[in-house]
This record gives structure tokens, C-alpha cells and sequence, in this order.
């Protein structure tokens, strides 16, 4: 299997912040990386795909970068509805594992 | 509109077998690139992939849950199908259907998600 490494695992942060979150996969994985939000007793939801191409209707503030191993998500200006866990996810090969999360929470 | 909805069994005893449908909407799993999987959450933990059925019919598997898992479809009533064998605690979990799409580029993503179902193994 490939392993995800997310850091940090939590962060505390304040609305207008700039937040980035990383992912490093065990091997190298071309640009096969989505991004996914969840929020308390909800599904996650699909943020970015492709590691950088956002999905239609998610806010511009939201950025993807990386390929390879290493990869990133951008929040810029975090707003009060980002607070919330953020999970990568490689597609390269089966199984498709995930992170281990990142909680964004309110400083 | 996509949508997918699971259901099944809310609790089960440690030894049984766990039988999960995914009923969905707004697609054919006959359609070429089409797929459907599944993917599990234990309470407060993170995201777990199972498996993955494709158009054709061909299946993916989580290695470290093969032997006890299998994945099928129905095309004809737009379901598919997940069971688990010999179930544990560590089973319980929150399992949620999912719709797999491609990208021009052909990575693979899941954009649509059922709301999932809690699933408890205790005796």
C-alpha cells in the first residue's frame, strides 16, 4: 500500500489566516492526490482533485499544489465555515488510502 | 444529480457477516469509466478505502481486508452490494458508498458521497 503522511495532524488557527497542510505519500505518485473537507457527522467532500484542480463551486481561497511525493493544500483567508478535518487521498494505485487528517480548529 | 444512499444492518455480532447495499441515482454503472466503492470511518479516526467496482465489472480490493470482503453490482436496479466476513469490534464504523469519477488526465477522484451508515459490532 501507499502511505499518506498528513502534518500536522491539528492546527489552531483565526479567521483571515493563511493555512497550509501537507501530505507526503511513500512513493512517488505523479499528480494522483485529491483533497476532501469533513465537518463533525458529515461526508467528506470533494475539495480538490488532480492535486491542483479545483472542483467546481469550491472557493478560489482553496489551492492544491505538489507532485510526486510531496503535496499541499492552501487556504487563503480562512473563513468561520473552513473549520473542519481535511483528509488527502492518493489514487495512483489501489487501494486508494488516505491521510490521516488534519483538524483546522479556531485559535 | 448523483446521489448514492447505503443502508443495512445497524448492529451485528462479532462473527457475522455485514451486508451493505448502495442504492444511487443520476448514473449507470454500465457506463463506460463508471465505478462505485466503498470507504470506512471508525469513530474519530480517519478515512479507510475497501473497495471499488468498475463498469466492467472488473474489482479492486483493500489488501489488508481482501479475504473478507467482496463488492457486486447490480446494474439492472443501479445497487451495489458490500460484505464483510467475520466481523470484529474494530469493524464498527461509519461506511459510506461512494461514486468514483475520472479526470481528462485520468485520476481517479470521488466527488459524490452517501450521507453513510453507522454500523456497530458488539455482541
Amino acid at each position: 500500500d501507499i502511505q499518506m503522511t498528513q502534518s500536522p495532524s491539528s492546527l489552531s488557527a483565526s479567521v483571515g489566516d493563511r493555512v497550509t497542510i501537507t501530505c507526503r505519500a511513500s512513493h512517488g505518485i505523479d499528480n494522483f492526490l485529491n483533497w476532501y473537507q469533513q465537518k463533525p457527522g458529515k461526508a467528506p467532500e470533494l475539495l480538490i482533485y488532480a492535486a491542483s484542480s479545483l472542483l467546481t463551486g469550491v472557493p478560489s481561497r482553496f489551492s492544491g499544489s505538489g507532485s510526486g511525493t510531496d503535496f499541499s493544500l492552501t487556504i487563503n483567508s480562512l473563513q468561520p465555515e473552513d473549520f473542519a478535518t481535511y483528509f488527502c487521498q492518493q489514487s495512483f494505485r489501489p487501494p486508494h488510502t488516505f491521510g490521516q487528517g488534519t483538524k483546522v480548529d479556531i485559535k | 444529480q448523483i446521489t448514492l444512499k447505503e443502508s443495512g444492518p445497524t448492529l451485528v455480532k462479532p462473527t457475522q457477516t455485514l451486508t451493505l447495499t448502495c442504492t444511487f441515482s443520476g448514473f449507470s454503472l454500465s457506463a463506460r469509466e463508471a465505478g462505485v466503492g466503498w470507504i470506512r470511518q471508525a469513530p474519530g479516526k480517519a478515512l479507510e478505502w475497501l473497495a471499488l467496482i468498475y463498469w466492467d465489472d472488473d474489482k479492486r480490493y483493500s489488501p489488508s481486508l481482501n479475504s473478507r470482503l467482496t463488492i457486486t453490482k447490480d446494474t439492472s436496479k443501479d445497487q451495489v452490494v458490500l460484505t464483510l466476513t467475520n466481523l470484529d469490534p474494530v469493524d464498527t464504523a461509519t461506511y459510506y458508498c461512494v461514486h468514483r469519477r475520472i479526470s481528462w488526465s485520468g485520476v481517479e477522484y470521488y466527488q459524490h458521497w452517501g450521507q453513510g451508515t453507522l454500523v456497530t459490532v458488539s455482541s
